[in-house]
């Protein structure tokens, strides 16, 4: 059973608007997330991150949004432009156990900004 | 050389082969992870190397045999693979295991016939 999902595989926006990328968890021991974008035949690189204590970290035009009582993080691009099509993994990391530190990805949203 | 670089970046390779896909870090971490993509499915982490040393292993069937030299290479021996194991393979390292970002390489793409 996932615990990390990305429930659209894809979103179209238009360059300018807002875009934002939505992922839901199921494990209330996740004390971290982290957003990832993916350019085609390059790896993952990190966007931005929001520790569980926060419900909002914002960096330029990305802002992520938390809400705990819902597992629920959202991430806003605005304004959007046609240089952040990509696929954006979202991704949680536990707290506890043996498995402290790893990541837990969700399957990816492709986002096309459409000039 | 600057960040993580995965080499080769493609591969096909045959069951009955052997190969070996390589990671190289410069960016003075200490930990190293393999991951798997598979098509529709999310990253799977399958290796973690936190000083050298295999600090998880995620249930990964012995074909894949991963070695850390030292902090900055990253191996993973491939033999006997199915073409199942057929995935993008990425590689990649943080400062240490816990609360640090992951770097990523491109990843190899491995096709196995």
């Amino acid at each position: 059973d996932q615990q990390v999902k990305q429930n659209s595989p894809s979103l179209s926006v238009q360059e300018g608007r807002i875009s934002i990328l939505n992922c839901d968890y199921t494990n209330s021991m996740f004390d971290y997330f982290l957003w990832y974008k993916k350019y085609p035949a390059e790896g993952p690189t990190f966007l931005i991150s929001i520790s569980s204590i926060k419900d909002k970290n914002e960096d330029g035009r990305f802002t992520v949004f938390l809400n705990k009582s819902a597992k629920h993080l959202s991430l806003h691009i605005v304004p959007s432009q046609p240089g952040d099509s990509a696929v954006y993994f979202c991704a949680a990391r536990s707290n506890y156990g043996g498995s402290q530190g790893n990541l837990i990805f969700g399957k990816g949203t492709k986002l096309s900004v459409k000039p | 050389e600057t960040g993580v670089t995965q080499t080769p970046r493609h591969l096909v390779m045959g069951m009955t082969n052997k190969k070996s896909l390589k990671c190289e870090q410069h960016l003075g971490h200490n930990a190293m992870y393999w991951y798997k993509q598979s098509a529709k499915k999310p990253l799977e982490l399958m290796f973690v190397y936190s000083l050298e040393e295999r600090v998880e292993n995620n249930s990964v069937p012995s074909r894949f045999s991963p070695e850390c030299p030292n902090s900055s290479h990253l191996f993973l021996h491939l033999h006997t693979l199915q073409p199942e194991d057929s995935a993008l393979y990425l590689c990649a390292s943080s400062r240490a295991t816990g609360r640090y970002e992951q770097y990523f390489g491109p990843g190899t793409r491995l096709t196995v016939t």
